[in-house]
């Protein structure tokens, strides 16, 4: 079957850095994506792996490997507005959306 | 960039009515939209793949003919949920994926919270 896991919740302090990570198995592959979800509001598009690595945008990086089927999202100098669900989906061979439960990533100050 | 609406934003009805949902791409042409339901705290999950002038397409344990999707346009998909029920009431998120352009591209709507009493 297909699968998509990442933890529940996270909790991080204002200006430190998080790592939150994904792991999945899917019938094929066709890229993984990270959006960011506040509460009561629909996803938006956060990041967009197909190929192996890093890839930096800003504050926020994605790391994709698909011979582990893991990939990361890491969140630099966090700012209270950071705190929201991350959701990690990966695109299977039809192009659908598989998605993760997503992780609540919670911001002290 | 590219824009999609969903109307009403927020809807609240009585058990056994039915809802009608609106999902629009504004400056884009749609040939593929997508309807998900979102419980609290749980993923998104694909109810159907809507594409313009064809049947939809369900996911298995959909009932499609609760569910019904309505692709009547390039740019306008409607879901409507018929004699809903209290356990329908969730969070539906539509999503469209520009006529032209890559396969792996979405944009999705703002999302339409619906509680049935």
């Amino acid at each position: 079957g297909q699968n998509i896991d990442q933890p529940t919740e996270m909790t991080a302090t204002e200006g430190a850095i998080v790592q939150i990570n994904c792991t999945y198995q899917t019938s094929g592959f066709n890229g993984l994506f990270w959006y960011q979800q506040h509460a009561g509001e629909a996803p938006t598009f956060l990041s967009y792996n197909v190929l192996d690595g890093l890839e930096e945008k800003g504050r926020f990086s994605s790391f994709l490997s698909r011979s582990k089927g893991y990939s990361y999202l890491l969140l630099k100098e966090l700012q209270m507005k950071d705190s929201a669900s991350y959701l990690c989906a990966v695109m299977d061979s039809n192009y659908q959306l598989i998605w993760g439960a997503g992780t609540k990533l919670i911001i002290k100050p | 960039g590219a824009v999609v609406s969903q109307h009403p934003s927020r809807v609240i009805c009585k058990s056994g009515t039915s809802v009608k949902i609106e999902c629009r791409s504004l400056d884009f042409q749609a040939t593929t939209m997508f309807w998900y339901r979102q419980f609290p705290k749980q993923s998104l999950m694909l109810m159907a793949t809507s594409n313009e002038g064809s049947k939809a397409t369900y996911e298995q344990g959909v009932e499609k003919d609760k569910f019904l999707i309505n692709h009547a346009s390039l740019t306008l998909s409607t879901l409507t949920v018929t004699s809903a029920h209290p356990e329908d009431s969730s969070f539906y998120i539509c999503s469209a994926r520009p006529q032209t352009g890559e396969q792996e591209t979405q944009y999705f709507g703002p999302g339409t919270r619906l509680l049935v009493l």
